[in-house]
This record gives structure tokens, C-alpha cells and sequence, in this order.
């Protein structure tokens, strides 16, 4: 079975420009998760979803970021515009129910020069 | 608060050698609790999992034994290898906030 399906692997980008990352979750799980890890910071929680409904974006770092669940098999995390201390490796993550196991994808390597 | 200690790293070893990575919780209630893994590159993966306590865990040589008088979640393996180089998370699911709650991972690096 397909896991978690993260594009693009990695974005190289200019400080202002717009930055679309996608995320495919496994098929049938509910509960879809936004992270950001970073060497300062750790692994961050910015936004979860529930039947494709926000219920807790209280961790994205400011109005730059948005997150959408158009449908259960699709999201995005946008940034607009970017900042070099955007700079991350950001990884969606998927699970059954909220508490229970989540299965991350391979992440995507945000550079914003 | 909610909250996950790990100890802090790097914890840099020999092969074959025993591993100790230390993880208490803050938590109301029982909630299951979780080792995920990173290797360089990736992201993370479930290692393994205990659901209620005293539950012991397994998987690839590690363990890890739900302690609820403690609120501890010890991960251990008797005999690590240089492949086990990675960084080791400890989580635990918050029903206060509906969300897994992590560490700030441990960093090993197991040395030929």
C-alpha cells in the first residue's frame, strides 16, 4: 500500500515568492497533520484536519500560512509570502483516529533564499 | 501542561552495546504511548507502541514497557548496531488536546 505522499521533495525558492506544498494521505484515514522540524525548534504541529475540517491551527507561526483540505485525499500548506526562516523540512502525516498511530510522509525541504 | 521529556543527546555508543533513551510524561489518564524513529532523510516511523499499562512494546530488537506509576516510556535494546544510528522520538496521545504530544528527540550514534 501507498504511504504518504509528499511534492515536492524538496523547493528551492526566493524570499516573497508563493510555496505550495501537497500532501496525499493514506487512503481511509480521517485525521491529517502539518508539521515543521527544524535543528532550532524541533517537530512542530502547525494545523490538523478531521473529515478534511480544521480543528487546531493554533500552531501555524503567523497569517502566511494556510492550510486547505479540499477533499479526504488532498491537502495543502501554502506560504505567501515566504521568508528565509521558513526555511524547514515540512511533513504531512496521516491516522486512523487522532490519538492513534501516524504515519508521516518522506517530508519536504523547504530552502528560501 | 501536556508534555514529553526525553533525555537529551547525542548518546554516542559502541556497537553491540546496551541502549538506554529515557522518556516521562505529563498526562491525565491513560494514554497510549509511542517510540517513532528517524533515519537521516526520512521522516518518521512508528517504532513501536503500548496501549495500556504495563503493556511492553516491540519491535527490531527494541523495547519500551508502559509504566504508569512512573509516567515512564523507557526505550531499551540489548545490543544496538551501527544501522540504529537515528533519532528517536517518545509520544504520547493528549486527550486534552486531541493530538499526539512529542518529545524533543534523542539523537544516537552507534560507532563500529
Amino acid at each position: 500500500d501507498a504511504g504518504v505522499i509528499q511534492s515536492p521533495r524538496h523547493e528551492v525558492t526566493e524570499m516573497g515568492q508563493e510555496v505550495t506544498l501537497r500532501c496525499k494521505p493514506i487512503s481511509g484515514h480521517d485525521y491529517l497533520f502539518w508539521y515543521r522540524q527544524t535543528m532550532m525548534r524541533g517537530l512542530e504541529l502547525l494545523i490538523y484536519f478531521n473529515n478534511n475540517v480544521p480543528i487546531d491551527d493554533s500552531g501555524m507561526p503567523e497569517d502566511r500560512f494556510s492550510a486547505k483540505m479540499p477533499n479526504a485525499s488532498f491537502s495543502t500548506l501554502k506560504i505567501q509570502p515566504s521568508e528565509p526562516r521558513d526555511s524547514a523540512v515540512y511533513f504531512c502525516a496521516s491516522s486512523l483516529a487522532g490519538l492513534e498511530t501516524q504515519y508521516f510522509g518522506p517530508g519536504t525541504r523547504l530552502l528560501v533564499l | 501542561g501536556d508534555s514529553v521529556t526525553q533525555m537529551e543527546g547525542p548518546v554516542t555508543l559502541s556497537e553491540e552495546a546496551f541502549l538506554t533513551i529515557n522518556c516521562t510524561y505529563t498526562a491525565t489518564g491513560y494514554p497510549s504511548l509511542f517510540w517513532y524513529v528517524q533515519y537521516p532523510g526520512e521522516g518518521l516511523q512508528l517504532l513501536l507502541k503500548a496501549t495500556k499499562a504495563d503493556d511492553k512494546g516491540s519491535n527490531k530488537g527494541f523495547e519500551a514497557t508502559y509504566r504508569k506509576e512512573t509516567t515512564s516510556f523507557h526505550l531499551e535494546k540489548g545490543s544496538v548496531q551501527v544501522s540504529d544510528s537515528a533519532v528517536y522520538f517518545c509520544a504520547y496521545g493528549s486527550s486534552n488536546t486531541g493530538k499526539l504530544i512529542f518529545g524533543q528527540g534523542t539523537t544516537l550514534q552507534v560507532k563500529p
